[in-house]
């Protein structure tokens, strides 16, 4: 069974620049969510998805930060306008809530450096 | 303890040591999650514990959860090099928001 993938694995901009975070989860996981792992911390929740429909993106900052996952599969996050406290490993993560698995499943990443 | 602190803390041990990490969650829950993080990983979940459960095992991993001092721990038996990691815990309080604490930095030495 394939993991989690993300893509790309590090992205390095200036501030005010765009970028694009893209996740395929797991073949039938329903549930998908988006973390920011600033460094030395743990993972903070930005967005999570039921199929396609937005359950909760009240941590994410509605400004600059967007994310989609149009057919309930892949998933994309976007940031707008970067800044540097934007500098984080971003992380993507899939689960099957309708077993009530409880397990999140992440895939490995996307280290974003803001210059 | 993990939640509550911003940074992750860190612990170094000698192999062959036991080691215990602990954390603390803010209301009540009914399950906590233990995650491992390597080094350029996504975190993993390694153990599982629910309410009902008080002490759970796997392999060298013993994980407890006292509900009435809202605190968890993960105690790993003769730790080996191959266990360092970060470790977190994390809950849902009983919703499907996984909210993970700060984690612990472990260095196993040999």
């Amino acid at each position: 069974e394939a993991g989690v993938t993300q893509s790309p694995r590090y992205a390095v901009l200036q501030e005010g620049q765009a970028v694009s975070f893209w996740c395929d989860p797991i073949s039938g996981h329903d549930t998908l969510y988006w973390y920011q792992q600033p460094r030395d911390q743990g993972p903070q929740l930005l967005v999570y998805f039921r199929d396609e429909a937005v359950i909760d993106n009240s941590q994410l900052p509605s400004d600059r930060f967007s994310a989609v996952r149009p057919k309930g599969t892949n998933s994309t996050l976007k940031i707008q306008s970067a800044k540097q406290g934007d500098t984080a490993t971003y992380l993507c993560a899939s689960s099957f809530w309708g077993a009530r698995a409880e397990t999140l499943y992440f895939g490995s990443g996307t280290r974003l450096t803001v210059l | 303890s993990q939640w509550g602190e911003e940074n992750l803390q860190a612990l170094s041990i000698q192999e062959g040591e036991d080691v215990t990490m602990n954390c603390s969650y803010k209301t009540y829950t009914t399950v906590v999650h233990w995650y491992r993080q390597d080094s350029g990983r996504g975190p993993a979940l390694i153990i599982l514990i629910r309410s009902n459960e008080r002490e759970k095992r796997s392999g060298r991993l013993r994980a407890t959860l006292d509900t009435s001092s809202q605190s968890s721990s993960l105690s790993i038996t003769a730790a080996q090099c191959e266990d360092t990691a970060v470790y977190f815990c994390a809950t849902d309080y009983g919703n499907e928001k996984i909210t993970f604490g700060a984690g612990t930095k472990l260095t196993i030495k040999p």
